[in-house]
This record gives structure tokens, C-alpha cells and sequence, in this order.
């Protein structure tokens, strides 16, 4: 059974940097074609994706976030770390990770989400 | 990179049916068939519902079914339950840039 848990803080100040820990269970992140992506989601708006790495070690980033965003996976320990730097009020938002199907561009298991405020 | 386009709301009565619509580009929903389907209730993570463009998860009801026809694709909800009040969301990889893309999402409400 596919699990995936989102930690980290839920409450970050402006120009801080957020760390994200997604740690999963029941996949390997070596095998082909699985990846584990990254979506948030402002209060009351829509769904975004902003990340994705893949089994191989590629990385994929929301053009709009590019700059401030990294992704890196530690397979020994289960878990994708993400990371925004530079935070701002506008990155309040739920944060979810998803595992990527195998053979497939969708996200089948997703975890629960955990919401991150930035705030003074 | 822009979202994909879906109305803002969609509302009809139980039993009845109702279209999604989900309007892309050339570079994702009409030339690719990676479009997949989330339906998110409230304060819950969104849960595919539609993958592939038709192929629904094992445990998915059959009243939901996806099609594409140029650049926009559509899930269909026949025979609407009240627990499909929710919000839906579509989805695309664009293979041109390896990257992706949600929808601007839906709001189902069963009247």
C-alpha cells in the first residue's frame, strides 16, 4: 500500500526559506518511470503543480517558481526534501506531494497536505 | 506556462448528467494524451478519478468517463450522486517542455 506524509512547518516568516519533508511508503523512488511531485494550493483557489522528480534524479519546476525552488530526493531514508526559498504571503498554501504513476503522467496516491503560513 | 481553461461551476440534479469541459493547447491536451481527472471534496487532497484521458482507476465508479476532442477534453459524470458534489480538477503533462499543468478547476454542485 502506497502511503506518502507531508512535514514541516506550518508557520514560516517573509523571506524565510521552507523546508518540506515528504516521506513515503509501499514504492521505490528507483524505479522506472515513478517520480514524486509537488502541488499546492492558496486557500479557496486552485490546485498547482510546482515540482517533480523523477527516479533517475530529474528534476522538473513550475517556470513561476524556477528560481526559488529545489527538489531533492534521499532514498535511503524514503523522502523528498523541498525546499522555497524567499517566502512570501502569497506561497500560503497547502502542500501536497503525490507519487507519479509508473507509466503514466498522473498522480495516483497523494498525501494529506499540510498548510504553510507566511506570516510576520 | 498557462492553466488549462475549465467553467468555474456546473450544477444539475441528481440522476442527471453533466460535461466538463477542459481547454488546452496544441502543446498539451490536443496533441498528448496525458490529461487526468481529480476530484477534490472539501478539506480532502484530490483523488484521480480519470488518467490517460479515459482510463478510470480501479474502484472508480463508471458513471465518471473522459474524451478529448481537439485541444479540450471532458469528463462526463452520468447518473449524478450527491457525493460527487466536489471540485474537479483536470491535469496535463506537456511533453514539448516536460513539464505540467493543472486545470483552473470546476465546482460540481448536485442540486
Amino acid at each position: 500500500q502506497i502511503t506518502l506524509k507531508e512535514s514541516g512547518p506550518t508557520l514560516v516568516k517573509p523571506t524565510q526559506t521552507l523546508t518540506l519533508t515528504c516521506t513515503f511508503s509501499g514504492f521505490s523512488l528507483t524505479t522506472s518511470g515513478v517520480g514524486v511531485g509537488w502541488i499546492r494550493q492558496p486557500p479557496g483557489k486552485a490546485l498547482e503543480w510546482i515540482a517533480l522528480i523523477y527516479w533517475d534524479g530529474d528534476e522538473r519546476y513550475s517556470p513561476s517558481l524556477r528560481s526559488r525552488l529545489s527538489v531533492a530526493k534521499d532514498r535511503s531514508k524514503n523522502q523528498v526534501v523541498l525546499t522555497l526559498t524567499n517566502m512570501d504571503p502569497v506561497d500560503t498554501a497547502t502542500y501536497y506531494c503525490a507519487h507519479k504513476m509508473a507509466a503514466s503522467s498522473s498522480f495516483d496516491y497523494w498525501g494529506q497536505g499540510t498548510l504553510v503560513t507566511v506570516s510576520s | 506556462q498557462s492553466a488549462l481553461t475549465q467553467p468555474a461551476s456546473v450544477s444539475e440534479s441528481p440522476g442527471q448528467s453533466i460535461t466538463i469541459s477542459c481547454t488546452g493547447t496544441s502543446s498539451d491536451v490536443e496533441n498528448y494524451n496525458y490529461v487526468s481527472w481529480y476530484q477534490q471534496r472539501p478539506g480532502k487532497a484530490p483523488k484521480l478519478i480519470i488518467y490517460e484521458v479515459t482510463t478510470r482507476p480501479s474502484g472508480v465508479p463508471d458513471r465518471f468517463s473522459g474524451s478529448k476532442s481537439g485541444n479540450t477534453a471532458s469528463l462526463t459524470i452520468s447518473g449524478l450522486q450527491p457525493e460527487d458534489e466536489a471540485d474537479y480538477y483536470c491535469f496535463s503533462y506537456t511533453a514539448s517542455t516536460s513539464l505540467y499543468v493543472f486545470g483552473t478547476g470546476t465546482k460540481v454542485t448536485v442540486l
